[in-house]
């Protein structure tokens, strides 16, 4: 078993939709969560990070993470043509060294 | 502010040629490097991470190897390429416990 799952999608939506991206994962240890947006043959680019359990918003943005389910979520609202990409999240115990999800493509179409 | 440099944007080699791959990070001190591939449809792989000059762990056993010369270089290499080393290219600095890290824009490289 990964310790970190991710459906690798294609997750195609109409622009406007709410999107919602999630990870599951397996180590309890895990404090420090992150999802990153990579666009084709580009690196990825940290989009937000939380810590421990709760929500944080930036804009269309909303990072969920549920540390008793062990789940974490991405939502964007509101989606946009450009949202169109790859998303992983990642997340670490307590180390600089991070666990990556295999990513879920995301399209969103006009 | 810091940022990170990874050349050659594009790449292609004859199997059994030689590779170097060079990542410079700027705007910081003694980060933490890595080297990432990335295969078509699948995740980030570690291949390689750096925590100071001349220390270098491997991940994962492959035709690869890395080097840290200077503080902020990080430099991936194979003296001969297999077509199973073709793939995308990462190279990232840690930016602190919790913050993640900045990638590089990537390398492809493709083994003919």
């Amino acid at each position: 078993q990964k310790e970190v799952e991710q459906d690798p999608g294609p997750l195609s939506v109409p622009e406007g939709a709410i999107v919602s991206l999630n990870c599951t994962y397996s180590n309890s240890a895990f404090q420090y969560f992150m999802w990153y947006r990579q666009y084709s043959r580009k690196g990825p680019e940290l989009l937000m990070y939380t810590y421990s359990s709760g929500n944080k918003e930036d804009g269309r943005f909303t990072a969920q993470v549920d540390k008793s389910s062990k789940y974490i979520s991405l939502f964007i609202r509101d989606s946009q043509p450009s949202d169109s990409a790859t998303y992983l999240c990642a997340m670490t115990p307590n180390t600089d060294k991070l666990i990556f999800g295999t990513g879920t493509r995301l399209q969103v179409f006009p | 502010s810091q940022t990170i440099h990874q050349w050659p944007a594009t790449l292609v080699q004859p199997v059994g040629s030689p590779l170097s791959l060079e990542c410079t990070v700027e705007g910081t001190s003694n980060p933490n490097l890595y080297w990432y591939r990335q295969a078509a449809g699948r995740g980030l792989q570690l291949l390689f991470y750096s925590v100071g000059i001349g220390q270098i762990s491997s991940e994962v056993p492959q035709n690869l190897s890395a080097s840290r010369p200077q503080d902020r270089q990080f430099i991936l290499s194979s003296k001969k390429l297999l077509l199973s080393d073709s793939g995308f290219y990462l190279c990232a600095h840690g930016t602190g416990v919790g913050y993640g890290y900045t990638f590089g824009s990537g390398t492809r490289l493709t083994v003919v």
